[in-house]
């Protein structure tokens, strides 16, 4: 069972474009939204994270919009680079440290 | 400061084999969790380890199972494997348990033949 879903899966943009990662969730409970970049033979790396509390958090060129009444959250790059081809992943968490990802978006950033 | 280090970093089994995978968390951080990353079906947890405590649990048979010793360091084994079992296996480390940053290590790729 999904709990978070996560799209696109895949998304190719120009250096400098915005790329947008959209999420949903529908359990009430979570209250805790992390980013996560992963390149390929590395583990997942912290972006930035957010609580429903907040509707925006900025950190660097990496920004999260949280819309709790509509139960999605987005990922956005700011003048997206090379550097920033990976997938990244949304995820939730209710308690403790059980994180729920989302599918993973595959971005690829053309120079 | 030294990350999350994850042993070994690959591995090959034959089914049916049991395999135990092992994580060193940041120094500090008493929480550690486990994961499990498929093409198919992504990340998904497997367990999660609070001052040598089962806190929570993800949706995986028996063969699936983990400890933590007193120093935070964690292992998890896996018995009779399968050959859905090939996946990377990652581990992830948080200061204090709760919604705090979890920091993955680069994980353990098993290879199950």
């Amino acid at each position: 069972q999904q709990q978070v879903k996560q799209s696109p899966q895949s998304l190719i943009v120009q250096k400098g474009g915005i790329p947008i990662i959209n999420c949903a969730y529908e359990n009430t409970a979570f209250d805790y939204f992390p980013w996560y970049q992963q390149f390929p033979g590395k583990g997942p790396a912290l972006l930035i994270a957010i609580r429903p509390d907040v509707s925006e958090k900025k950190e660097g060129r990496f920004t999260i919009s949280f819309n709790k009444s509509a139960k999605q959250f987005s990922l956005h790059i700011m003048d997206s680079q090379p550097g920033d081809s990976a997938t990244y992943f949304c995820a939730a968490t209710e308690y403790g440290n059980k994180l729920v990802f989302g599918a993973g978006t595959i971005l690829r950033v053309k120079s | 400061k030294a990350g999350v280090t994850q042993t070994p970093r690959y591995l090959i089994k034959t089914r049916g084999q049991q395999v135990t995978l092992s994580c060193s968390p940041i120094s500090g951080h008493r929480s550690v969790s486990w994961y499990q990353q498929t093409p198919g079906q992504g990340l998904q947890f497997l367990f999660e380890y609070f001052s040598e405590t089962q806190r929570n649990k993800g949706n995986f048979p028996g063969r699936f199972s983990g400890r933590q010793f007193s120093n935070s360091r964690s292992e998890m084994n896996v018995s009779t494997l399968e050959l859905g079992d090939s996946a990377l296996y990652l581990c992830a480390s948080s200061p204090i348990g709760g919604d705090t940053e979890a920091f993955f290590g680069q994980g353990t790729r098993l290879t199950v033949v």
